[in-house]
This record gives structure tokens, C-alpha cells and sequence, in this order.
């Protein structure tokens, strides 16, 4: 079956610093990969959508310029937190979509805990 | 952005009991879709159920759409103590959007 990798599955950094988060879709190509960050006993929030070779698309409140998304090849989008700060501190999941025959199916990463310091 | 709720959002039984939970949108979809969760970890993905569809079952899984009143449920029948979980549903409109999700306990 189709399989998300995402990297790394913990980081914990300095406060003023940037976070890069890999998500790559190993035996498919996804066109369209999703972000979403989750704070304790919480759903998940989506954050954007990832498109191959154009802009992200951000949910309302999301800011842009905080989480840099670049979405490059068909395999591999990567989310980076700039300046963290404590409060981005989170649990952050990617998804990757491909159409499964009938329609489209979402594969989730194993999610990335970030813990700002 | 977040569409479904559900209901209830904590729930406690013991082993070998049904367990329950509803959830509502708000606008038309492709699909819903459930998930469980572990402590914080990865998703895994239970059952969709298109929007054309009312009824589904997958093992101890059973799911309802209601497309007309946009709510749908999921029933976990005969639990168990590793069914301890998160439960979310999930909307597929063209990305998908999670629902508050509901905290389920198994006691053995």
C-alpha cells in the first residue's frame, strides 16, 4: 500500500530558530500533500495544502510566512517552522493524496513532534 | 478549519460492550472518513463511506451516513481493551477535515 515517510518524528529546538519537516511519499506520486499540526488532546487543525510546483494554499489564520511550505518534486513536500517559538510547539502530520481507483485516498506520515525551547 | 463534531467527546465502557460515536458536518462531501489514534501518534485510517452510500461494516466496524440530517456514526461492537483509542471522522472535500474527535476508554 501506499506509504508517507515524514522526518524526522521528533526535534526539539531553540527558541529564534527554523524547522524543516520532510514528508515524502515513497511508492506513489502525490500532487497535492496536506499539513496539519495538533496541540495536546486536541484534533488535528489543517494548516494548508501542498501543491507540486505551485504555492501553498493556507487555511484562514495560518500564517504564510511562519510556515514555509515547499513543495518541489511529486515526492516531497517539506514544512518549515521560522523563528520558532514556544507556542509552535505541536504535533505536526503531513498527508499525501492519490487517486485509489474510485477516488481519491489520504495517506498519513507518522507525524512529527517539534518541541520549541 | 475544522467541520466535524463528535459526540460524545469522552467515553468510558468496559470490554465487550458497544461503543458509539456520532459525528456532524456541515457541508456537502465526497466521503467521511474515520480515524483512531494512539496517544498522540499516527493516524489509522477505520472506514470511508462515500456520500452515495448509508451504511458500512468493516469487522467490529459499523458506520452510518446521513447525508440529509449531514451526520454519521460509528459503531465499535464487542470492545476491547486495545480499542483504546482517539476517534476522529473526517470530511473529504477535496482535503480532508477533521472533527474534534472523541476520547474512548475500554476497561477490561
Amino acid at each position: 500500500g501506499a506509504v508517507v515517510s515524514q522526518h524526522p518524528s521528533w526535534v526539539i529546538c531553540k527558541s529564534g530558530t527554523s524547522v524543516k519537516i520532510e514528508c515524502r511519499s515513497l511508492d506513489f506520486q502525490a500532487t497535492t500533500m496536506f499539513w496539519y499540526r495538533q496541540f495536546p488532546k486536541q484534533s488535528l487543525m489543517l494548516m494548508a495544502t501542498s501543491n507540486e510546483g505551485s504555492k501553498a494554499t493556507y487555511e484562514q489564520g495560518v500564517e504564510k510566512d511562519k510556515f514555509l511550505i515547499n513543495h518541489a518534486s511529486l515526492t516531497l513536500s517539506t514544512l518549515t517552522v521560522t523563528s520558532a517559538h514556544p507556542e509552535d510547539s505541536s504535533f505536526y502530520i503531513c498527508s499525501a493524496r492519490d487517486f485509489q481507483g474510485r477516488s481519491y485516498g489520504y495517506t498519513f506520515g507518522s507525524g512529527t513532534r517539534l518541541t520549541v525551547v | 478549519s475544522q467541520q466535524g463534531e463528535e459526540d460524545p467527546q469522552a467515553l468510558s465502557i468496559q470490554e465487550g460492550e458497544n461503543a458509539t460515536m456520532n459525528c456532524s458536518y456541515k457541508t456537502s462531501i465526497n466521503n467521511l472518513q474515520w480515524y483512531r489514534q494512539n496517544s498522540g501518534r499516527g493516524l489509522v485510517h477505520l472506514i470511508l463511506i462515500r456520500s452515495n452510500e448509508r451504511e458500512k461494516h468493516s469487522g467490529r466496524l459499523r458506520v452510518t451516513l446521513d447525508t440529509s440530517k449531514k451526520s454519521s456514526s460509528l459503531l465499535i461492537t464487542a470492545s476491547r481493551a486495545a480499542d483504546t483509542a482517539s476517534y476522529f471522522c473526517a470530511t473529504d472535500t477535496e482535503k480532508l477535515v477533521f472533527g474534534k474527535g472523541m476520547k474512548l476508554t475500554v476497561n477490561p
